[in-house]
């Protein structure tokens, strides 16, 4: 089946500071890929979807210069928390839908990475 | 407006029966899909079964079917023979065109 990895899986850092989540579609080509934020026993907050070589369409209420994506390859998408504080903190999860019959109408999920600003 | 109902955010099936898992949907598409994502406690979503709305026949997975009703834009999901590994957050979500949609979840907790 279709795989998605995402790396790091967890990551702690500073007020401030940047972090960059990689997400990774192992056995397709994604044409599309998703970013989501999700709370402790909530659903799915959509952030963001990327199409490869265009730029993301953010959801309404997400600030595009805080959460910059960038999806240059049909494989690779990475999410960047810029300046990250404490409130950013969260479990984001990205997903990704490729351009083969089987995985063109799913999605596919990576494993989530959880994000705590310090 | 897209929007996806779970109604029921908590559930509990002794091992070994059956459960079933509510979802609602509205639409005004005519193409679309359904799908059912589990999110045990690891949080990985896994996908556990989806359903193209052109099709009739309800999908199902092994242990896992839907009862899906076009008309009543319903998609439940039964979990026979329920296993502890069962215990998970359930998603159901609809997806039209390059737009996913997904319901609140319902928490289910497989008694021993």
């Amino acid at each position: 089946g279709a795989v998605v990895s995402q790396h790091p899986s967890r990551v702690i850092c500073k007020s401030g500071t940047s972090v960059k989540i990689e997400c990774r579609s192992l056995d397709f080509q994604a044409t599309t890929m998703f970013w989501y934020r999700q709370f402790p026993k909530k659903s799915l907050m959509l952030m963001a979807t990327s199409n490869e070589g265009s730029k993301a369409t953010y959801e309404q209420g997400v600030e595009k210069d805080k959460f910059l994506i960038n999806h240059a390859s049909l494989t690779l998408s990475t999410l960047t928390v810029t300046s990250a504080h404490p409130e950013d903190s969260s479990f984001y999860i990205c997903s990704a839908r490729g351009g083969t019959w089987e995985s063109t109408d799913t999605q596919y999920f990576g494993p989530g990475t959880r994000l705590t600003v310090l | 407006a897209q929007t996806v109902t779970q109604s029921q955010p908590e559930m509990s099936v002794q091992e070994a029966e059956t459960v079933t898992l509510s979802c609602t949907y509205d639409t005004s598409e005519s193409n679309y899909y359904l799908f059912w994502y589990k999110q045990p406690p690891s949080r990985q979503m896994i996908l556990v079964i989806r359903q193209e709305a052109y099709k009739q026949q309800n999908a199902t997975e092994n242990r896992f079917s839907v009862n899906f009703q076009k008309a009543a834009k319903s998609f439940s999901l039964k979990i026979s023979d329920s296993q502890l590994g069962d215990t998970a957050m359930y998603f159901c979500a609809f997806r039209a065109g390059n737009q996913f949609y997904f319901g609140t979840g319902t928490s289910l907790t497989v008694i021993p």
